[in-house]
């Protein structure tokens, strides 16, 4: 299986602030059409995660445009250019490449 | 609007086998591309990809689990079953089910059902 990993693991922000987490892989996730299998998701308190970024970079419909994902291969990050109070909760990467998908353990943001 | 929304027991005895079913609306598991996912949470927040089944019928599983899952779907009912046998304590957990179109993502996701796992 793929193993994920995850840095850090916890993420005090401030609003207003840039932030940022990394995401690696054990294995290149890189398809050879050209495309990152890499996911990323957010799971506000009390709720369901939630996709925010697809194939590495492409934000999901609706995501607000200060998520955004880089990298390829086996590094990867999410930036949040200006982070709001409203995005504290647990971030997860998640790799689609090869079964089973397996998730990045998590990095819990808060301010 | 396309929703999910898991159901089934919210406690069950060691040994025992859970059945929990995906009721779906809003789009088709006979739509090419699409895929239903379970994924359990454990009270520690860790995420862990269960099974998948595809819109050709094809399934897929966790390697640690493959021996105790099997995943199905009716697409008359709009309903993806998850069955897990010979259930242990540390099977508690969250278990979400989720939709996958092709490859963009785990884009609408279940609220989740509690499951515990206690004699």
């Amino acid at each position: 299986d793929i193993v994920m990993t995850q840095s850090p693991l916890s993420l005090p922000v401030t609003p207003g602030e840039p932030a940022s987490i990394s995401c690696r892989s054990s294995q290149s996730l890189l398809h050879n059409i050209g495309y990152n299998y890499l996911d990323w998701y957010l799971q506000k308190p009390g709720q369901s995660p939630q996709l925010l970024i697809y194939f590495g970079s492409n934000r999901a419909s609706g995501v607000p445009d200060r998520f955004s994902g880089s990298g390829s291969g086996t590094d990867f990050t999410l930036n949040i250019s200006r982070v709001e109070a409203e995005d504290v909760g647990f971030y997860y990467c998640m790799q689609s490449l090869q079964i089973p998908f397996t998730f990045g353990p998590g990095t819990k943001v808060d301010i | 609007q396309i929703t999910l929304r898991e159901s089934g027991p919210a406690l069950v005895k060691p040994t025992q086998t859970l059945t929990l079913t995906c009721t779906f609306s809003g789009f088709s598991l006979t739509t090419p591309g699409m895929r239903v996912i379970w994924i359990r949470q454990t009270p520690g927040k860790a995420l862990e990809w269960l099974a998948r089944i595809d819109w050709d019928d094809d399934k897929f599983y966790s390697t640690s689990l493959k021996t105790r899952l099997t995943i199905s779907k009716d697409t008359s009912k709009n309903q993806v079953v998850l069955t897990m046998t010979n259930m242990d304590p540390v099977d508690s957990a969250t278990y979400f089910c989720a939709r996958m179109q092709s490859w963009w993502g785990l884009d609408v996701w279940g609220r989740g059902t509690v499951v515990t796992v206690s004699s």
